[in-house]
Order: structure tokens, then C-alpha cells, then sequence
């Protein structure tokens, strides 16, 4: 079955610091990778995807995210974190012949101290 | 969240009741995925619906829930005879291929 696997279920960096959150995945054919934000009390906002062609995917505010077949990884990174950073970020992925259903990872908290 | 609308934003219903969320995608949107995010879990997919067709309700719970999209209006997913269990915040996305979803703010239901 496929799953993700999310390193650290809360994440701690401070203001200007490298932001690096962790995504593993299993999967027996080549999956859509995504990471969406999650504010307090909303909904999840998309940050990036990858479907296919270059594997470094560049997404909105500053993040950016590298698919390693190999490693089978799709870790996150942002080289300066903002306090408006904080919030909970999910790895996910599609399945190519599994239809559209989306499986989530267990999400990592990210705070950031001044 | 890319104009996916859902209502209510927050519901209370009393342990028998029945509960209605609503989800409604963007114009052009011919997909609706649900998902269900509960406390301290992550998220957890549903159902997939198309136009007055059901694609996969493998994440749906056997008995008690259902859910619609009928040819003209909203997406509906509905809980009868609620648990306090269903407390959670119920997310659906719109979309017009698998990977483009966008999700809505969500409903957050409250059994008491």
C-alpha cells in the first residue's frame, strides 16, 4: 500500500533559518508529489507539486522542493524562514493508476521563533 | 483556496442528528474529493465524485455516510444519526484533473 512518511511532527527554526521538513514515500509506480500549507482553522493551500519532467520543483513563497527517484524523497526547503512561515505543511501523493485520491502524510508543525 | 466554497463553516449537531456539508467547486470543476481531518490525525481521503457518479468510496465509512454530486448544484456529504466519533473537519476539493485540486475552508462539525 502506499503511504508517506513525514520526519519530525514538529519542526522548530528560527527567523532566517533554513527550513527543511521531510517527506518519504512509498509507492510501486511513479507518483504526483505535493505539499500544501495549513493555516489555523482554514484550508489547505497548494505550495508545490511535482508531476513530472524536472525534478527541482520551485513553489509559492520561497519554497521548493527536489524529487529523488533513488531516495524516494520529496523533502521541502526554504533558505530564509518568515514568521508567517508558521503552520502545518503536508506531503502527499497521487498514485498515477490510482485515480485522484490524495494520501497524506501526518503533517509537520512548523514554528518559527523570533 | 481558489474560490471552492463549503457551508457551513462550522456545525453543531446533537448525537442522532443528521449532518448536510455542502461544497461547491469552482465553475468548470467537474471533480470533488472529501476528506476528513481529525483531531490529531492528518488527513483522510473519502470519496471521489464526478457529475452524478461516485468514482471511489473506499476511505467512505460502511454505514451512515453518503455523498452526492448531483448534475446541478453543490457536492453534499451527509452523516446520519451523527457520533460524537464525527467530530472533525471535513475538507472537500474541486478540480478538473486528479492533480489539481483545490481545496475549500472546510467544515468543522461538532457532535455534542
Amino acid at each position: 500500500a502506499q503511504s508517506v512518511t513525514q520526519l519530525g511532527s514538529h519542526v522548530s527554526v528560527s527567523e532566517g533559518a533554513l527550513v527543511l521538513l521531510r517527506c518519504n514515500y512509498s509507492s510501486s509506480v511513479p507518483p504526483y508529489l505535493f505539499w500544501y500549507v495549513q493555516y489555523p482553522n482554514q484550508g489547505l493551500q497548494l505550495l508545490l507539486k511535482y508531476t513530472t519532467g524536472a525534478t527541482l520543483v520551485k513553489g509559492i513563497n520561497g519554497f521548493e522542493a527536489e524529487f529523488k527517484k533513488s531516495e524516494t524523497s520529496f523533502h521541502l526547503t526554504k533558505p530564509s524562514a518568515h514568521m508567517s512561515d508558521a503552520a502545518e505543511y503536508f506531503c502527499a501523493v497521487i498514485v498515477n493508476n490510482q485515480g485522484g485520491k490524495l494520501i497524506f502524510g501526518q503533517g509537520t508543525e512548523l514554528s518559527v521563533k523570533p | 483556496n481558489a474560490g471552492v466554497m463549503q457551508n457551513p463553516r462550522h456545525l453543531v449537531r446533537r448525537r442522532g442528528q443528521e449532518a448536510r456539508l455542502r461544497c461547491s467547486p469552482m465553475k468548470g470543476h467537474s471533480h470533488v474529493y472529501w476528506y476528513r481531518q481529525l483531531p490529531e490525525e492528518g488527513l483522510k481521503f473519502m470519496v471521489y465524485l464526478q457529475k452524478e457518479n461516485i468514482i471511489d468510496e473506499s476511505g467512505m465509512p460502511k454505514e451512515r455516510f453518503s455523498a452526492e454530486f448531483p448534475k446541478e448544484g453543490p457536492s453534499i456529504l451527509r452523516i446520519q444519526q451523527v457520533v460524537r466519533g464525527d467530530s472533525a473537519a471535513y475538507f472537500c476539493a474541486g478540480g478538473s484533473v486528479s492533480y489539481e485540486q483545490y481545496f475549500g475552508p472546510g467544515t468543522r462539525l461538532t457532535v455534542t
